[in-house]
């Protein structure tokens, strides 16, 4: 069966340092990858998504990943933060085109000026 | 284009009523999907249409909810009776049908909040 595991529950950190928000997912057959974050009081927005080719995904709002296929991570980074991407951001797989997201338990992210 | 929506926003129920809840999703997806996330808990999936079909029912809890998608166009979810334990954020989302070399990725509404008293 596949599983994500977002390593930290809660980062905080200070306007404009960079931040990292792990993922690791465990499956036996390939997967689709996906960030997805939730700003407070709204639903859950489309950050980024790997389905195949470059291992380094380009996101909206600065945001990348990068796929590690040998660590089966998917990490998320940006190199500055602001104190707007304060929300709780959340990694999933899905096995196929159209299939079901499991998602990882989400990780709070607290930029503090 | 509008988004997946999704009503109420909110719902405050007593324990053992029936609530029902609505989704809209954007016009011409065909997949739809159901999550629920429980306070403190990853969100998991509950169910996934095709058109109107059923596709996926696993995630389901029990027979206290039944998901209905009419047409092929939006969809409840009813939970009756409630139960304390279905408090939590209802989640839907809708995709596009694709290849098989392309994930169009989902579209989610903004949820709907329960909560069971």
């Amino acid at each position: 069966a596949q599983s994500v595991t977002q390593l930290d529950s809660q980062v905080p950190v200070f306007e404009e340092a960079p931040v990292e928000l792990r993922c690791n997912y465990s499956s036996s057959v390939s997967v689709y990858l996906f960030w997805y974050v939730q700003y407070p009081n709204q639903g859950l927005q489309l950050l980024l998504k790997y389905l195949s080719g470059s291992t380094l995904v380009k996101g909206i709002n600065g945001f990348e990943a990068e796929f590690n296929k040998s660590q089966t991570s998917f990490h998320l980074r940006k190199p500055s933060v602001h104190i707007s991407d304060t929300a709780e951001y959340f990694c999933a797989v899905s096995l196929n085109q159209g299939g079901k997201l499991i998602f990882g338990q989400g990780t709070e992210l607290s930029v503090k000026p | 284009e509008a988004g997946v929506t999704q009503f109420p926003s909110h719902s405050v129920i007593e324990k053992g009523q029936t609530v029902t809840l609505r989704c809209d999703p954007i016009s011409g997806h065909d997949n739809l999907y159901w999550y629920r996330r429980v306070m403190g808990k990853e969100i998991k999936f509950l169910l996934h249409f095709v058109k109107e079909s059923k596709q996926d029912e696993s995630g389901m809890p029990n027979n206290r909810f039944l998901a209905e998608r009419t047409g092929g166009t939006y969809s409840t979810l009813k939970v009756q009776p409630a139960e304390l334990e279905d408090s939590g954020v209802y989640f839907c989302a809708s995709s596009q049908a694709g290849g098989a070399r392309y994930h169009y990725g989902y579209t989610f509404g903004s949820g709907t909040r329960l909560t069971v008293v």
